[in-house]
């Protein structure tokens, strides 16, 4: 069965402070992995993780995959009260009809105090 | 969210009245999907569809149907609500090929079973 697993749960963190979200996954025929911002209504892309080691940026927030460990993590640096939202991992497999199927992680509630 | 459309936006049913939500979409995309997102869940998927009248079931299917009989249009159907599918319904669109499959989300719908 497909797994993917974040953490922390929930993290709460005051302006400026650094923090570090964590994906793990067991899946069959991995292709990508998936970050996802979701804020009052629907999930927004952040980024999609093909190969390893290569960090994709956006701003203040990065992140990386590693195929071999099977993990992935999100950063975002000088953290702001806009980014309090929960953030949403996904993997997304290859092949056949499982093509563009995600299966996502729990989330992770990040809340930023002024 | 632009080109994609759920709707109704909010509805309260009663146990055991069947229920059907819609999803619309402009984009001409493939591939489209029903989820589920429960707290402590993250969002999980209940039926996708590869194409007009392709469809098939996701991991929590039990009590749910769809169909699409238009590149546009996927259903979302409750045969017999019970209070355990009171949560928030989101639709999902992805093209069908290219290295950016990420989905784009319906704004959700939250269904309320009493």
């Amino acid at each position: 069965e497909d797994k993917v697993v974040q953490s922390p749960l929930s993290l709460v963190v005051h302006e400026g402070d650094t923090v570090t979200l964590n994906c793990s996954y067991e899946v069959t025929n991995f292709r990508s992995l998936l970050w996802y911002k979701q804020e009052k209504k629907a999930p927004t892309f952040l980024f999609m993780l093909t190969s390893s080691g290569i960090e994709k940026k956006s701003g203040r927030l990065s992140s990386i995959l590693d195929k071999k460990e099977l993990f992935s993590i999100l950063n975002i640096t000088a953290t702001q009260t806009g980014d309090s939202a929960i953030y949403l991992c996904a993997v997304g497999k290859a092949g056949g009809t499982s093509y563009g199927k995600l299966t996502f992680g729990q989330g992770t509630i990040l809340t930023v105090h002024p | 969210d632009a080109g994609i459309t759920q709707s109704p936006r909010h509805k309260v049913t009663e146990t055991g009245t069947p229920v059907t939500l819609r999803c619309h979409q402009t984009e001409n995309h493939r591939y489209m999907y029903w989820y589920r997102q429960d707290p402590g869940h993250g969002l999980r998927l209940i039926h996708y569809s590869y194409g007009v009248k392709d469809t098939d079931k996701g991991e929590v299917s039990d009590g749910y149907s769809v169909s699409r009989s238009k590149t546009e249009d996927f259903l979302l159907t409750l045969e017999s609500a019970t209070s355990s599918q009171t949560s928030v319904y989101f639709c999902a669109i992805s093209e069908s090929s290219g290295p950016n499959y990420g989905y784009t989300f319906g704004s959700g719908t939250r269904l309320t079973v009493v």
